[in-house]
């Protein structure tokens, strides 16, 4: 069955720090990988997304992550954090197929303190 | 842009009451929309998946009978969470997507608090 780990329940960095949030992945499959982050008292807002090609990927704010199919990964990274960086991420992975449906990590609470 | 909303945003019902909530879709056509609840400290569980013209496929522990969905057009969707119970509040999501891409747009939630 697919499943997302992400092994930190918690991460708490300085403001200015650099930050990896673990992302792994169970899937047979060619997976299409997300990352979300969920703000306080909101939805989702995605961050970034690898469908194929670069295993690097860019997104919003700085973020990027790298898929490294061998290792199962796909973990979150930002150079710098700021304070509004603090949030809930949540890592995904949509099954094959095209089905539309997503599966969720438990999500990451990142934490910066200035 | 692709746009999501959702109403309310918020809603209280008593125990045993129902309630309805409305997911629109702004700026692409919504073939497939999923439903989410994160239930307090806990991850997004997909309710069920339902793409127009088709057959709405409802994930283990979630019903029709308790959840069901109304996707009439591309762009709306909605669902009414019958009899609540304590066990339903949370934040209820509805992701939508345009058929050939995987990317999913969501809303910013329903929350519901059961009394």
């Amino acid at each position: 069955a697919q499943s997302v780990t992400q092994p930190d329940a918690r991460v708490t960095v300085s403001e200015g720090a650099s930050l990896q949030l673990r992302c792994k992945y169970s899937y047979s499959g060619t997976p299409y990988l997300f990352w979300y982050v969920q703000y306080p008292r909101q939805g989702l807002q995605l961050l970034l997304k690898y469908y194929s090609g670069d295993p690097v990927v860019q997104g919003v704010n700085g973020f990027e992550a790298e898929f490294i199919k061998s290792n199962s990964s796909f973990h979150l990274r930002k150079a710098s954090v700021h304070w509004s960086d603090s949030a809930v991420y949540f890592c995904a992975v949509s099954v094959t197929g095209n089905t539309g449906k997503l599966i969720f990590g438990l999500g990451t609470t990142l934490q910066v303190q200035p | 842009g692709a746009l999501v909303y959702q109403y309310p945003r918020r809603t209280i019902c008593k125990s045993g009451t129902s309630m309805r909530m409305e997911c629109q879709a702004v700026g692409f056509q919504a073939t497939s929309v999923a439903w989410y609840r994160q239930s307090p400290q806990k991850t997004f569980e997909l309710i069920a998946l339902s793409t127009v013209n088709s057959a709405i496929k409802y994930e283990q522990n979630f019903t029709q009978e308790k959840f069901p969905i109304s996707h009439p057009n591309l762009s709306f969707s909605s669902m009414t969470v019958l009899n609540a119970y304590l066990e339903d509040r949370g934040l209820y999501l509805c992701g939508a997507r345009d058929w050939g891409y995987a990317e999913q747009f969501f809303g910013p939630g329903t929350r519901l608090t059961v009394l």
